[in-house]
C-alpha cells in the first residue's frame, strides 16, 4: 500500500494568514493526489485533484503542487469558513489510500 | 445534481454480517464508479472498495476478503456487505461516486454503524 503522511497534523493561524500543508507519498505517484476538505459533521468536500486542479466552484484561495512523492496544500488567504481537517488521497495504486489529515483552526 | 444516501441497521452484533445500500439520485448508476469509505469516530478515512457500474470490484485488502459489494441498476442502488463484523467496524460509512479517473466527486452524508452486543 501507499502510505501518505501529512504535517503539520494540526495548525492554528490568524484569518488572513497564507496556509501551507504537506503531504509525503511513501513512493512515486506522480500527481495522481487530490484533496479532501471535511468539516466536523460532514462528508469531505473534493477540492484539488491531479495535485494542482481546483474543482468547480471551489475558492481560489485554495490551491496544490507537487508531484512524485511531495505535495503541498495552501490556502492564500485563511477564513474562518476554512476551519476543517484537510486530507489528501493518492489513486496511483489500490487501495486508493488517504493521510491522516491536517486539522486547521483559527488563532 | 447527483445525491447518495446510505442507509442500513445502526447496530450490529459481532460476528454478524454488515449490509448497507446507497441510493444514488440525480444521475444513473450506470457507466460510473462507485466507493465505500468508512471513518471510526475522531479517526481518518479508510478505503473499503470500489465498484464498477457493471460489478466488477477493487476492495481493501486489509479486509481480507470480508467485503463485498454489489449494484441493483433497475433499483439505482449499490450495496456493501462485511461479514464477520468487530468493533474495529465501527464507524460512519460514506457511499461516494469515483469520477473521470480523477476524485471522489459526490459524497453521501455518511451513515454510523456501531458493532456491540
Amino acid at each position: 500500500d501507499i502510505h501518505l503522511t501529512q504535517s503539520p497534523s494540526s495548525l492554528s493561524a490568524s484569518v488572513g494568514d497564507r496556509v501551507t500543508l504537506t503531504c509525503q507519498a511513501s513512493h512515486d505517484i506522480y500527481n495522481y493526489l487530490n484533496w479532501y476538505q471535511q468539516k466536523p459533521g460532514h462528508a469531505p468536500k473534493f477540492l484539488i485533484s491531479d495535485a494542482s486542479n481546483l474543482q468547480t466552484g471551489v475558492p481560489s484561495r485554495f490551491s496544490g503542487s507537487g508531484s512524485g512523492t511531495n505535495f503541498t496544500f495552501s490556502i492564500s488567504s485563511l477564513q474562518p469558513e476554512d476551519v476543517a481537517t484537510y486530507y489528501c488521497q493518492q489513486y496511483d495504486s489500490f487501495p486508493h489510500t488517504f493521510g491522516p489529515g491536517t486539522k486547521v483552526e483559527i488563532k | 445534481q447527483v445525491q447518495l444516501q446510505e442507509s442500513g441497521p445502526g447496530l450490529v452484533k459481532p460476528s454478524e454480517t454488515l449490509t448497507l445500500t446507497c441510493t444514488v439520485s440525480g444521475g444513473s448508476i450506470r457507466s460510473h464508479y462507485w466507493s465505500w469509505i468508512r471513518q471510526p469516530a475522531g479517526k481518518g478515512l479508510e478505503w473499503i472498495g470500489r465498484m464498477y457500474s457493471s460489478g466488477s470490484t477493487d476492495l481493501n485488502p486489509s479486509l481480507k476478503s470480508r467485503a463485498s459489494m454489489s449494484v441493483d441498476m433497475s433499483k439505482n442502488q449499490f450495496y456493501l456487505k462485511l461479514t464477520s463484523v468487530t468493533a474495529a467496524d465501527t464507524a460512519v460509512y460514506y457511499c461516494v461516486r469515483w469520477y473521470a479517473a480523477r476524485g471522489y466527486d459526490y459524497w453521501g452524508q455518511g451513515t454510523l454503524v456501531t458493532v456491540s452486543s
